[in-house]
């Protein structure tokens, strides 16, 4: 069975400090991994995907995140912190050889203070 | 850039009524889902539809849950006698075949008193 963990419900960082927001997969077979988006009011967006290509993804925003096998983890990274990056963000993971079912994380919400 | 469109974008609804959550997926895709997400709870799948056929579910999506392709272009979700536990935001979602991307909706606001 497939799960993920997402260490930290809240995480609150200055504007123009780096952002962490960690994950942590559980997976049989090999994986894909997203980060979504959640602004307030607003669906999930798609911020980033590991698809077994390159282990360091790049997604919009400045954000990135490092596939790494040895820790099962797949954490969202971003150097310099804006206002406007305050949203709550999900982690997911889904199984490579199917189409949907998405596994999500509990969520982490990012305050960003001034 | 294509968008998944949900409407309502919120519903206040009686215990005991039949809701009706509409999404129009991007045109050319094949796959079609729905997941829920209750107040402060994680994001959860509850059911896929592929070649006009339930492909899965979960053991949330009970026999007071159905869904329905009735045109070529909605994606419907029906909660037959909705419950007070039913309220949550309903996000639809849609890929096309061979994708790894979920495309998802604004959701559904679903209030149940």
């Amino acid at each position: 069975a497939q799960s993920v963990t997402q260490l930290g419900s809240h995480v609150s960082v200055s504007e123009g400090a780096l952002v962490l927001l960690r994950c942590n997969y559980s997976s049989s077979v090999p994986p894909y991994l997203f980060w979504y988006v959640q602004y307030p009011n607003q669906g999930l967006q798609l911020l980033l995907k590991y698809t077994s290509a390159a282990t360091l993804v790049k997604g919009i925003n400045g954000f990135e995140a490092e596939f790494k096998k040895s820790e099962t983890s797949f954490h969202l990274t971003k150097p310099s912190a804006h206002m406007s990056d305050a949203a709550e963000y999900f982690c997911a993971v889904r199984r490579s050889s199917n189409t949907g079912k998405l596994i999500f994380g509990q969520g982490t919400t990012l305050q960003v203070k001034p | 850039e294509p968008e998944v469109t949900q409407t309502p974008s919120h519903q206040v609804t009686q215990m005991g009524q039949e809701v009706i959550l509409r999404c129009v997926p991007i045109s050319n895709h094949l796959y079609f889902y729905w997941y829920r997400q209750i107040l402060g709870q994680k994001v959860e799948f509850l059911v896929s539809f592929y070649n006009n056929e339930i492909s899965e579910k979960s053991e949330i999506f009970d026999d007071q849950f159905s869904v329905e392709r009735p045109d070529g272009s909605n994606f419907t979700l029906k909660i037959r006698s909705t419950k007070l536990e039913d309220s949550a935001m309903y996000f639809c979602a849609s890929t096309a075949y061979g994708a790894n991307v979920l495309t998802f909706g604004a959701g559904s606001r679903l209030t149940v008193l």
